[in-house]
């Protein structure tokens, strides 16, 4: 089946630095990809889809300064938390598509961003 | 807009027993329903989907669920539940693409 892969799965940073996530397409390509935010305990709340080639599209209420994203080939995007503070700690997914548009998903492993 | 209610936040079985999760939707033409389970620090994988057709559809882990369009409902069941079930359990809907909307989700413990 196909496999995304995020990496780091977890990431301790201070207050004002930034981070990058990746996640990868390991076995397919995939144009577009989808970054979630989840909390402990809750949903998942759909920050931004990530396009190949273009621009993201965050979703309202998704500061696009703060949570850049970079989809720069067809099986690797990245959300970057920019300027992070202990407030943007979460869990972070993402997820791709295989081909149809169908909603069928695969998802990253996730990865736990802790700011100091 | 589309959206997913799962009304209950904990349910706790016994290992060997029936198991059904409730999930109710608003779409307003023919959804296309998920259910997703994640692991503790884990991403999500996709337990079963329903698109169109047969309205009782088999999963993964001997998991099924019904769509009932009456009750805009989509619950999730399993005969005989394992101790490795114990997960956090989204439904989720979409009306065609990727975007997808997630229920709050429904955390099972189950007992041995």
């Amino acid at each position: 089946g196909a496999v995304v892969s995020q990496h780091p799965s977890w990431v301790i940073c201070k207050s004002g630095t930034s981070v990058k996530i990746e996640c990868r397409s390991l076995d397919f390509q995939a144009t577009t990809m989808f970054w979630y935010r989840q909390f402990p305990k809750q949903s998942l709340m759909l920050m931004a889809t990530s396009n190949e080639g273009s621009k993201a599209t965050y979703e309202q209420g998704v500061e696009k300064d703060k949570f850049l994203i970079n989809h720069a080939s067809l099986t690797l995007s990245t959300l970057t938390v920019t300027s992070a503070h202990p407030e943007d700690s979460s869990f972070y997914i993402c997820s791709a598509g295989q081909g149809a548009n169908t909603g069928e998903l695969f998802f990253g492993e996730g990865s736990r961003l802790t700011v100091l | 807009a589309q959206s997913v209610t799962q009304p209950d936040i904990h349910i706790t079985v016994s290992e060997g027993a029936s198991l059904e999760l409730r999930c109710n939707y608003s779409y307003g033409a023919t959804p296309y329903l998920f259910w997703y389970v994640q692991s503790p620090g884990q991403g999500l994988q996709l337990l079963l989907k329903y698109f169109s057709g047969d309205t009782l559809v088999q999963g993964i882990k001997g998991f099924e669920a019904e769509f009932k369009r009456s009750q805009s409902s989509f619950n999730l069941r399993k005969p005989s539940v394992h101790w490795s079930d114990a997960a956090e359990y989204f439904c989720a809907v979409t009306g065609g693409g990727n975007k997808l909307t997630f229920g709050t989700g429904t955390q099972l413990k189950v007992e041995l």
